[in-house]
């Protein structure tokens, strides 16, 4: 099993830019969850889905974000457009029951 | 509410034993996780806990798990350098779907 993949490794765009990161759960998972990991606030619940259906998007910090899961391997996290304030590092993780297997996450740089 | 503290940084000699901290609020929360994050990595699940048992062994990680004051210890026994990372204590709150609370971290330093 490859785990849960995420692309790209690393992005740097420009202010004002559209973003989008994607996620490859591993298969039979049926939960997705987005993160947002920066110094200043630690790891930070964005939104989950549970077999493909937002479940808590309360975490979302506005609506320049949005995300969806069109089907059970693939999700995507896009900003748009996208600001400085939202460098961080973005992880996926996906679980079936109990602990959660985390992606290498996706280093995102707005200059 | 749900909310969960760790010290932020810990600092050990090599071979010594470390132990991070933690305090949950959510009692009703099923499992207890420990997650290490080494640098540039994601967050590697360590070991776990379920909520009615009160320690966990598994080689030189020891849990404990104190349910009446809310509070969540992790031991590194012949602490090594490799050991060096973020290690985050997270919860699941009632309410299903597996979500996990993380606590900020405790970045563990180990010095020769």
């Amino acid at each position: 099993d490859a785990g849960v993949i995420q692309s790209p490794r690393h992005e740097v765009t420009e202010m004002g830019q559209e973003v989008t990161l994607r996620c490859k759960p591993i298969s039979g998972h049926n939960s997705l969850f987005w993160y947002r990991q920066t110094m200043m606030r630690g790891l930070e619940l964005l939104i989950y889905f549970n077999n493909n259906v937002p479940i808590d998007d309360s975490g979302m910090p506005e609506d320049r974000f949005s995300a969806k899961m069109p089907n059970a391997s693939f999700s995507t996290l896009k900003i748009q457009p996208s600001e400085p304030r939202d460098s961080a590092v973005y992880f996926c993780a996906s679980s079936f029951i109990g602990g959660y297997t985390f992606g290498s996450g996706t280093r995102l740089t707005v200059v | 509410g749900e909310d969960v503290e760790q010290s932020l940084f810990l600092s050990v000699r090599e071979g010594d034993s470390s132990v991070i901290n933690c305090t949950y609020t959510d009692s009703s929360s099923t499992y207890l996780y420990w997650y290490k994050q080494e640098p540039g990595a994601g967050l590697q699940l360590l070991t776990y806990i379920f909520s009615n048992m009160d320690m966990k062994q598994d080689q030189r990680l020891t849990v404990l798990l104190n349910k009446k004051d809310k509070h969540l210890s992790l031991r590194i026994a012949d602490t090594q350098t490799g050991d060096s990372a973020i290690y985050f204590c997270a919860e699941t709150p009632s309410g299903g779907y597996n979500k996990l609370i993380f606590g900020a971290g405790t970045r563990l330093a180990v010095h020769p």
